[in-house]
């Protein structure tokens, strides 16, 4: 049971945009720290995403956006594709836990 | 490029040890830290502890302290994750990843290692 709460799905048409919500507490986002998020395609590694909340690395479309607000973070993907088929993982900091935590992650389906 | 490559499955009995490597490229090793995070199968990711190559300074998960020793080798790059006392609830893709201490996120992964514990 994380401490970071992620729906377990979500899904959509092609071209169109889904959102995924990453709910804390007061001892994690909602104290301020950083909110990430990753995307593990099917049998492959986590890959960054966004980090900082909002910011994309170099190479990640533009498609993705990130965005924090209170003890909640999301992330939204408009123009669904095919590709995007794929877990994908919040993070941050808990400081109850004196750890690094991850959301359970959310299974996002293309219709 | 930044490259992290792991080193190939490990199966083993309840109570041995295993120990993963990590080699890295494309970056100045003692530069950054590397994490490793774990994942059983069907389930989500675990934070583990990260390892600073620079100072060897090293943060780790209070559920494994006692069995988890993290370790670098800055003449190769490399880092090394030894997890002891195994059980069969450790089974689980380890990975590691660069961690970007000073922003605290995972930036690049390596590609993974399966760790199969079974008697």
């Amino acid at each position: 049971q994380s401490v970071l709460t992620q729906p377990p799905s979500v899904s959509g048409a092609p071209g169109q945009r889904v959102t995924i919500s990453c709910t804390g507490g007061s001892s994690n986002i909602g104290t301020g720290y950083d909110v990430h998020w990753y995307q593990q395609l099917p049998g492959s590694a986590p890959k960054l995403l966004i980090y900082g909340n909002t910011n994309r690395p170099s190479g990640v479309p533009d498609r993705f956006s990130g965005s924090k607000s209170g003890a909640s973070a999301s992330l939204a993907i408009t123009g669904l594709l095919a590709e995007d088929e794929a877990d994908y993982y919040c993070q941050s900091y808990d400081s109850r836990l004196n750890a690094w935590v991850f959301g359970g992650g959310t299974k996002v389906t293309v219709l | 490029q930044v490259q992290l490559v792991q080193s190939a499955a490990e199966v083993k009995k309840p109570g041995a040890s295993v120990k993963v490597s990590c080699t890295t490229s494309g970056y100045t090793f003692t530069n950054d830290a590397i994490a490793w995070v774990r994942q059983a199968p069907g389930q989500g990711l675990e934070w583990l502890g990260w390892i600073s190559a620079g100072n060897g300074n090293s943060v780790s998960a209070q559920r494994l302290r006692g069995r988890l020793t993290m370790t670098t080798d800055t003449s190769r790059s490399t880092a090394y994750m030894e997890l002891r006392n195994l059980r069969s609830d450790d089974t689980a893709v380890y990975y590691c990843a660069r961690w970007v201490v000073s922003a605290k996120y995972f930036d690049f992964w390596g590609q993974g290692t399966l760790v199969t514990v079974s008697s």
